[in-house]
């Protein structure tokens, strides 16, 4: 099972509302990554959990809070976000946190994010 | 960084019709995955390939790591091949895939 499971599949939230993202996966991952995606762009990396500790922050403002409850969760946290904030966000794990060789990443199914 | 292109930027075909999409990237990489984004977002594994060839299907895939280039053939192509193809490449450094930006394929029926 390769598998990554995002909700929600889509989120409609205000600029003063907060509400989480939520990925699961169950192959025994040890890193998993949360990655957002606009229009006709590639993924973006925002952060990645290696051994359910944050370690890559690519200067993701604090309005978004990631959140690695066990080695099998991750959450993330929204709260009073700006209608740029509106993308597709993904989640992936990968079995080992450095993407060496054999390591492949495997993506959710994403969250289409609006913020009105 | 690694510098990753990817060409044609567009891609039409006829289904049917044979493809093929190409991923450069500017330095040596341990890791060279191909994915297929299909049109509800959701980005599918195609191949993990570093070196060396696989074929999956009508797909193929075939990384030169020496030369610093990856091919992706699709052959007989169908209209559920549509979407957008992204090169991805990691370079041992961190976690960071480094990802092209894309080839958008359209198969008309």
């Amino acid at each position: 099972d390769t598998e990554v499971t995002q909700t929600p599949k889509h989120l409609v939230m205000g600029m003063t509302n907060k509400k989480s993202l939520k990925c699961e996966q169950h192959m025994g991952h040890r890193a998993m990554y949360w990655y957002k995606q606009k229009a006709k762009k590639p993924p973006e990396l925002m952060f990645v959990y290696s051994y359910e500790k944050l370690s890559i922050n690519e200067s993701v403002p604090s309005r978004f809070s990631p959140e690695c409850p066990n080695s099998s969760l991750l959450n993330l946290h929204l709260h009073a976000l700006q209608p740029e904030d509106s993308a597709l966000y993904l989640c992936a794990s990968s079995l080992l946190p450095f993407l060496s060789s054999g390591n492949t990443i495997y993506f959710g199914e994403g969250s289409w994010l609006t913020v009105v | 960084g690694i510098q990753v292109e990817q060409s044609p930027p567009d891609l039409i075909l006829q289904e049917g019709a044979n493809s093929t999409l190409r991923c450069n990237f500017s330095d040596s990489v341990n890791n060279l995955q191909w994915f297929h984004q299909n049109p509800w977002g959701q980005l599918i594994n195609l191949f993990y390939i570093p070196s060396g060839t696989k074929q999956n299907g009508r797909l193929s895939a075939t990384t030169v790591a020496t030369e610093r280039y990856s091919l992706l053939y699709i052959s007989s192509s169908q209209t559920t091949d549509s979407g957008v193809y992204f090169c991805a490449v990691f370079t041992g450094a961190n976690s960071k895939l480094t990802f092209g930006k894309g080839i958008t394929l359209s198969v008309r029926p």
